[in-house]
């Protein structure tokens, strides 16, 4: 069966500094790799997703960056955290077409 | 970008009560599906429904879907504390576009 892992669960990180959050998928090829960010009581907001390796969508402008050096991982990043990069982030997998998304559980992340 | 929009926005219900959320959206839409989020957690996939059905049915969940209208609606019948979560729709343009989510209803379900 497949799973997606996502880490760490919760990180505190002052403003300015780097960002590096993991996603894996085991049990599937070729997914459809999403990151999604979500503020306190809100929807998710699309950050970015991939289709396959190196490929690489954003749909919304910011300071984060995602990459998929292999088929099954999906790293978001950050050079220089802002406050308002605080949020709760999840990853999703999805095996494309007409075929429901599958979550990780989430990291919850807070700028000082 | 077409969004789907849940109301209301929070509700609360005695256990045994049903509970009936909305899902509005703007454009065409291949399937519409609705997922579950407790709370810290991921979302999960609860049911999915393409653009050619009206009426599905999942255990206690009967999702509708009215294309004319572009709305569909998630009722979860006899409701337990458990289902206490939060619950959004996701629209999908075409399969191969990514999901777009509605900002969700908070179900409240008091035992």
């Amino acid at each position: 069966s497949q799973t997606i892992h996502q880490w760490p669960a919760t990180l505190v990180q002052p403003v300015g500094s780097p960002l590096s959050l993991e996603c894996t998928v085991e049990g599937t090829s070729n997914p459809n790799l999403y990151w999604y960010r979500q503020a306190a009581g809100r929807g998710l907001q699309l950050l970015f997703y991939s289709v396959g390796i190196g490929q690489i969508s954003s749909e919304v402008p910011q300071n984060l960056s995602a990459s998929r050096p292999q088929d099954r991982q999906f790293i978001l990043s950050s050079k220089k955290l802002l406050l308002s990069d605080s949020g709760f982030y999840l990853c999703a997998w999805g095996p494309g077409g007409d075929q429901p998304q599958h979550f990780g559980d989430g990291t919850r992340l807070s700028i000082l | 970008s077409q969004q789907g929009e849940e109301d209301p926005q929070a509700l609360s219900i005695q256990e045994g009560e049903n509970a009936t959320m909305n899902c509005s959206y703007k454009t065409s839409i291949n399937n519409l599906q609705w997922y579950r989020q407790n709370s810290g957690r991921g979302l999960v996939h609860l049911i999915l429904i393409r653009s050619n059905e009206r009426e599905k049915h999942s255990g206690r969940l009967r999702v509708t879907l009215d294309t004319s209208k572009k709305s569909s609606s998630l009722l979860i019948t006899a409701s337990r504390a458990a289902d206490t979560a939060s619950y959004f729709c996701a629209t999908d343009r075409s399969g191969n576009t990514p999901l777009v989510f509605g900002k969700g209803t908070r179900l409240s379900v008091i035992a």
